[in-house]
């Protein structure tokens, strides 16, 4: 019962290679996250959609861009990758339970490989 | 914007015992408060949350307790088991804030 998938678990690129990881949930939750994780340092946040409004993080690279094309579909697009960008890219959703605050749900994640 | 800090980095506790995490914060407007708990190669998954409206709360062999006036957190994991062992975040969100300010991650090990 798969509730945030991403797809493929696996990416191999090339420096400079264009490379698209992609999200769905069926959790119909209005927010989606993308977080850069590296070696078991905490999540960090590149952007995350609010509904369909997109909110970017000060520090994310303009090399980073996302999509969110309907409620249950995110995809995060790699323009240029670099060597640093090689990571695991964890994709979350949450809505607002009120008082209870927003739970986070995690995908799998994708392994980024840069070669 | 919020700041979260989390000791220690690194744990081993001899299987049975317990095992303590801190977190602080610093924005007094953080009122929720969720631990992670991430196994290695793998999602991180919810484990325990707490709002500021409660100073502890329990499941099972897990407990969480807060201190508003003093701004932090804790995670309790008693009779720790092998399937403890992994990499726990804290984390803080300020009212109805969508994001959360994780901590820097502290990993357990149990020892058998």
């Amino acid at each position: 019962d798969a509730m945030v998938i991403q797809n493929p678990r696996y990416q191999v690129t090339q420096f400079g290679k264009p490379v698209t990881l992609s999200c769905s949930q069926t959790l119909n939750h209005n927010v989606m996250y993308w977080y850069q994780q590296k070696s078991s340092q905490a999540p960090k946040l590149l952007f995350h959609y609010y509904d369909k409004d997109f909110n970017n993080e000060a520090d994310t690279p303009d090399n980073f861009q996302s999509r969110r094309p309907n409620t249950s579909f995110c995809f995060l697009d790699i323009r240029s990758p670099g060597l640093g960008d090689a990571a695991m890219y964890l994709c979350a959703t949450s809505r607002d339970r009120g008082n209870r605050g927003y739970e986070q749900y995690f995908g799998p994640g994708t392994r980024l490989t840069v070669t | 914007g919020e700041n979260v800090e989390q000791h220690p980095s690194t744990l081993s506790v001899q299987e049975g015992d317990s095992a303590v995490i801190k977190c602080t914060y610093s924005d007094s407007a953080s009122n929720y408060f969720p631990w992670y708990k991430q196994e290695l190669g793998k999602r991180p998954q919810l484990i325990i949350d707490i709002r500021s409206n409660v100073g502890e709360k329990k499941d099972q062999r897990i407990a969480v307790t807060l201190n508003k006036t003093a701004k932090h957190f804790s995670l309790h994991i008693t009779e720790t088991q092998p399937e403890d062992s992994a990499v726990y975040f804290c984390a803080a969100s300020m009212g109805g804030n969508e994001k959360l300010t994780f901590g820097t991650g502290t990993r357990l090990t149990i020892i058998p």
